[in-house]
């Protein structure tokens, strides 16, 4: 079975750093890129950005370059998501998402992981 | 770039048909046929319904159809079902690496 199976929920204190994942099984890991969405508490989905597995090439929303990091090691078939310094405005649930593509240009997202919550919370 | 725009809410009655539009610029819906819908249940991951502006993933029932005029793109729902109540999103290659969003309709089947 193709699945995207992420880590599970976290709450953090601003300011601290996290790293959340995302493992592929079911499919030749490297050959697809995997989006980010983030959807805050009763909000919309927003991509966030996306990672190529076989080269760790990165692409951002304008929105989040620079707030987060995605990352991949793919022997371990296992995409990342990191922020160095957390807000209470990154409370949202994270997905990630095999990522369709013609070329470089981004198509539909085929595959969906469970979602991640992540409360950040004094 | 800004998000694409939905209505926030469509409706119908079991049996009928409904549309929901997602309108961007000539920059996204307009310049690529790289428009999708998904289907989002409450605290449940989304689905793939339609990418390529009309392609539907295997599963998916032919109820669901795509299309795309300049820079609106449509999501159709024909034979509505009670299952068919959800959110929808649809989405666009911006050029760049990067996709838009739309805000999301509530589709409710009356």
């Amino acid at each position: 079975e193709v699945q995207l199976v992420q880590s599970g929920a976290e709450v953090k204190k601003p300011g601290e750093s996290l790293r959340i994942s995302c493992k592929g099984s079911g499919y030749s890991f490297s050959s697809y890129w995997i989006s980010w969405v983030r959807q805050m508490p009763g909000k919309g989905l927003e991509w966030m950005g996306r990672i190529d597995p076989s080269d760790s090439y990165t692409s951002y929303s304008p929105s989040f370059q620079g707030h987060v990091t995605v990352s991949a090691d793919k022997s371990l078939s296992t995409t990342y998501l990191q922020w160095s310094s957390l807000k209470a405005s990154d409370t949202a649930m994270y997905y990630c998402a095999r990522q369709r593509r013609i070329a470089a240009v981004l198509s539909g997202m085929d595959i969906w992981g469970q979602g991640t919550t992540v409360t950040v919370s004094s | 770039q800004s998000a694409l725009t939905q209505p926030p809410s469509a409706s119908g009655s079991p049996g009928q048909s409904v549309t929901i539009s997602c309108t961007g610029t000539s920059s996204d819906v307009g310049g690529y046929n790289y428009v999708s819908w998904y289907q989002q249940y409450p605290g449940k991951a989304p689905k793939l319904m339609i990418f390529e502006v009309n392609k539907r993933p295997s599963g998916v029932p032919d109820r669901f159809s795509g299309s795309k005029s300049g820079n609106t793109a449509s999501l159709t729902v024909s034979g509505l079902q009670a299952e068919d109540e959800a959110d929808y999103y649809c989405t666009s290659y911006a050029g760049s690496n990067n996709l838009v969003f739309g805000g999301g309709t509530k589709l409710t089947v009356l």
